[in-house]
């Protein structure tokens, strides 16, 4: 079964900063890649997808993410973060076929000024 | 208007008690899912339709049964409900007709549940 890895539970970070989240998966032979953002006390808004194509996908707020087919990962950055960011990111994995998402445990961004 | 309705959008109710958790949708999407959010275990998987004929258990759909009354609607309910079921719902839904871009779910609200 697909699985989804998100190898930093929080991140704290400096208004402007960079910042990468983390997210591997378990090898497959095609997979498509989502990232979601949750702020606080609100649902799951999508933020960015890998379907095929290009491995580096922009997304909203911009954010971007590079997918890594050898390293069976797709992390996500942004190169200049606000306070407005802080929320939680989920990964979450699909592979190709008649299967739902898989979603990682999520990592807390705060974003500090 | 949302295109993704959940209701009610909090509840508290005492253990043992039956509770459903109602989801419609007006994106006529024909496929649903129920998740349930619980802090630092991320969204697991609770049952999924694939039409209003194909009902799927997920992760942990013990303790849960669901509906599909309507390509548009999809309840879930909790039997009997025990303290461990408090947790954040969320309910999504996907198009199975758009090619690969149908593995985009979308998400409703979410119905926070605190059973005492």
């Amino acid at each position: 079964a697909q699985s989804v890895t998100q190898l930093d539970s929080q991140v704290p970070v400096f208004e402007e900063a960079p910042v990468e989240l983390r997210c591997n998966y378990s090898s497959s032979v095609s997979v498509y890649l989502f990232w979601y953002v949750q702020y606080p006390n609100q649902g799951l808004q999508l933020l960015l997808k890998y379907l095929s194509g290009s491995t580096l996908v922009k997304g909203i707020n911009g954010f971007e993410a590079e997918f890594n087919k050898s390293q069976t990962s797709f992390h996500l950055r942004k190169p200049s973060v606000h306070i407005s960011d802080t929320a939680e990111y989920f990964c979450a994995v699909r592979n190709s076929g008649n299967t739902p998402l898989v979603f990682g445990k999520g990592t807390r961004l705060s974003v500090i000024a | 208007d949302a295109d993704v309705t959940q209701t009610p959008r909090n509840r508290i109710t005492k253990t043992g008690k039956r509770i459903m958790l109602e989801c419609s949708q007006t994106k006529g999407h024909d496929r649903m899912y129920w998740y349930r959010q619980d802090p630092g275990l991320g969204l697991r998987l609770i049952y999924y339709s694939f039409d209003v004929k194909d009902i799927n258990k997920g992760e942990i759909s013990d303790g849960y049964s669901v509906s599909r009354q309507a390509q548009a609607k999809f309840s879930l309910s909790l039997e009997s409900a025990i303290p461990n079921q408090t947790a954040l719902y969320f309910c999504a839904t996907s198009d199975s007709t758009q090619g690969i871009w149908y593995n985009e779910q979308f998400f409703g609200p979410g119905t926070r549940l605190t059973v005492l």
